[in-house]
């Protein structure tokens, strides 16, 4: 699978919004770019995913940059429940695709 | 609850023995992975089901592990003559199907330490 980078830690205010950023120079043309997050003591949940095209939905924005070397996670207005690891994975279509690899992903804190 | 279930949500034993632990995948998902989960690290695969078989296995670490899911729903992950480098969180995910762009649904996990 295609490698992902992302920084280690972000912190944000409370109502702000906030951009976390994922490099992957490396992608291939029909890898999809998907975005979990893991809030303390509990399994990763699903955020959104997109192939070339942003993306919107309750949780966050996708912004794809146009070659798709990179891409950043949204949120619009970071609450205390943000507070969560954040990780950017590619995924695969086609055969063999069913399994996500994580890295180490971005620690969001949250500040009151 | 609708979520993807995991028993026990702690389990302590001592080097050496035996341990099963247990996934309950949301109804009508043919898809189940285990994953496994160090601290301060993101998961890692272990192994995925589709339906009844195991479509890829390539991530268990040696042949202590093991893994079924005889009528394609239930799955439990079997670790023989534990040591305490099997120490961490497994965690279990289910989806619809095994596709690119299908939503992973994960349970809160199992915490295994091994004294």
């Amino acid at each position: 699978d295609a490698k992902t980078t992302q920084p280690n830690s972000m912190e944000s205010n409370e109502e702000e919004p906030v951009h976390l950023p994922c490099n992957h120079s490396t992608i291939s043309g029909t890898d999809y770019i998907h975005w979990y997050r893991q809030l303390p003591s509990q399994g990763p949940e699903y955020v959104i995913h997109g192939l070339t095209s942003n993306v919107n939905n309750r949780m966050a924005s996708l912004a794809i940059a146009e070659d798709r070397k990179s891409s950043t996670l949204i949120l619009h207005r970071a609450t205390l429940r943000d507070a969560a690891v954040y990780y950017c994975i590619l995924r695969e279509a086609g055969a063999g695709s069913y399994q996500l690899t994580f890295g180490k992903g971005t620690k969001l804190s949250v500040i009151p | 609850g609708a979520g993807v279930s995991q028993t026990p949500s702690n389990k302590v034993t001592e080097k050496g023995k035996y341990v099963e632990l247990r996934c309950d995948p949301i109804s009508g998902h043919t898809a189940l992975y285990w994953y496994r989960q160090s601290l301060g690290q993101g998961p890692e695969f272990l192994i995925y089901f589709q339906g009844t078989g195991a479509a890829d296995d390539s991530g268990l670490p040696n042949d202590r592990f093991f893994a079924v899911r005889p009528e394609g729903s239930v799955s439990t992950l079997k670790i023989q003559r534990t040591e305490r480098g099997d120490s961490a969180v497994y965690l279990c995910a289910s989806s619809l199907s095994g596709t690119s762009t299908g939503e992973l649904f994960f349970g809160e996990g199992s915490r295994l330490t091994v004294l």
